[in-house]
């Protein structure tokens, strides 16, 4: 069974530009969420979603927007990057509400560095 | 705002020692702690707590949960370079979300 899938694995942009994230979640995974890990934040929920829908959204700026598409898979879009957004990206997923358990399933991350 | 506070952040140990790292947690609403192991990239899944009490996986690594207190414990005896990694504990809500306050982790060295 294949794990999480997030591309691209590294990426390189400039202050200004925009980036697009993509994850697949583990087949037959419905919910997907998105984290920020940082060196002196830590991780941090970005927003979740779940049958095309958004679910929760954490405290970041208006630049920080997502997706899901009816297969689940899910994307992240950062627009004027800052150099504060270098970071890792990380997508996990998981069955959904009706199992849910807590456990979240990661991918290896994205990691995005803003020159 | 939930908070989650882990200690140290930082630990060395030489193989075969036993280790305890330290999470507690202030939630407004609690079913669960997590506990995850990153050690490069993505986090695996430790560890599942939701009565007060121990939990053990794998016999080397066990972890106790103590709602009074709002506390959780991760002890690792024995210890492998193979340990070497960053542990994470967050508290789960159960509120049909997967939301998760993570803490910032210890980053545990487990050197020859």
């Amino acid at each position: 069974k294949a794990g999480v899938t997030q591309t691209p694995r590294y990426l390189i942009k400039t202050r200004g530009q925009q980036v697009t994230l993509s994850c697949s979640p583990i087949s037959g995974h419905r919910s997907v969420s998105w984290y920020q890990q940082t060196p002196g934040q830590g991780l941090q929920f970005l927003f979740e979603y779940f049958s095309e829908t958004q679910r929760n959204k954490g405290n970041f700026p208006g630049r920080f927007s997502g997706r899901q598409f009816s297969n689940s898979r899910s994307e992240m879009n950062v627009s004027t990057l800052e150099l504060g957004d270098s970071a890792l990206y990380l997508c996990a997923s998981s069955l959904g509400p009706s199992g849910n358990t807590g456990e979240l399933f990661f991918g290896e991350g994205s990691r995005l560095t803003v020159l | 705002e939930d908070k989650v506070v882990q200690s140290p952040l930082s630990l060395v140990v030489h193989e075969g020692d036993t280790v305890t790292l330290n999470c507690s947690y202030e939630v407004t609403n609690f079913r669960s702690l997590l506990w995850y192991k990153q050690e490069k990239k993505a986090p695996t899944f430790l560890f599942m707590l939701t009565s007060s009490g121990i939990e053990k996986k794998s016999g080397r690594l066990s972890s106790i949960l103590d709602k009074k207190e709002l506390f959780s414990i991760l002890n690792i005896t024995a210890t492998q370079t193979g340990d070497s990694a960053v542990y994470l504990c967050a508290p789960y809500s159960g509120a049909g979300s997967y939301q998760l306050t993570f803490g910032k982790g210890t980053k545990l060295s487990v050197i020859p």
